[in-house]
């Protein structure tokens, strides 16, 4: 199995540009997180899918950053517009009802915006 | 308030000495308790893990945990550290499957030789 596979790994933009990162979970997977880390505030959840489904979005820290699920296999992360506080790692996440909350994390995409 | 706490930010541990990574939790629920290593620009893989049952958990790489429920911890220990040992471990706390998991702010272990 690939494992969560996140891209991109790097992305810097400048203040006010639409950043996107993307997930694909591991087949099969029907929960899908999003987690941001920080080293003031270190690893908070963003919101999380069940079965493409937002469950919760109470992370998700202002209306300029939004997610979608379109399909089982493909969740987007969405800064419009990004802020320079905006930079930080974000971490996708999947897992399964009957993996008893084992969740997998893909590697990150790093989040620099100048 | 649901929470994780790890006390120690960073800790050096020589090569070979035993290792002891202290976590406390405050969960309202019966909590599924979970410790994650992640290495420099890496994601995060999951140690171990408890759900019920053996309160002495073993997970991969010689690491073991024990869930302590009278005082709300789960610390993590190996009785031998090797310098690939060295990372940033977090605890984390969650309810039932498909909820999302409450992290703690991590401990950066070191290892000298």
């Amino acid at each position: 199995d690939a494992g969560v596979i996140q891209s991109p790994r790097h992305e810097v933009t400048e203040m006010g540009q639409e950043v996107t990162l993307r997930c694909k979970p591991i087949s099969g997977h029907d929960y899908l997180f999003w987690y941001r880390q920080t080293m003031m505030r270190g690893l908070e959840l963003l919101i999380y899918f069940n079965n493409n489904v937002p469950i919760d979005d109470s992370g998700m820290p202002e209306d300029r950053f939004s997610a979608k699920m379109p399909n089982a296999s493909f969740s987007t992360l969405k800064i419009q517009p990004s802020e320079p506080r905006d930079s930080a790692v974000y971490f996708c996440a999947s897992t399964t009802q009957s993996g008893g909350q084992k969740q997998f994390f893909g590697p990150g995409t790093r989040l620099t915006v100048l | 308030a649901q929470s994780v706490t790890q006390p120690d930010i960073h800790i050096t541990v020589s090569e070979g000495a035993s290792l002891e990574l202290r976590c406390n939790y405050s969960y309202g629920a019966t909590p599924y308790l979970f410790w994650y290593v992640q290495s420099p620009g890496q994601g995060l893989q999951l140690l171990l893990k408890y759900f019920s049952g053996d309160t002495l958990v073993q997970g991969i790489k010689g690491f073991e945990a024990e869930f302590k429920r009278s005082q709300s911890s789960f610390n993590l220990r190996k009785p031998s550290v090797h310098w690939s040992d060295a990372a940033e471990y977090f605890c984390a706390v969650g309810a039932k499957a498909g909820t999302a998991l409450i992290f703690g702010k991590g401990t950066t272990l070191s290892v000298s030789s």
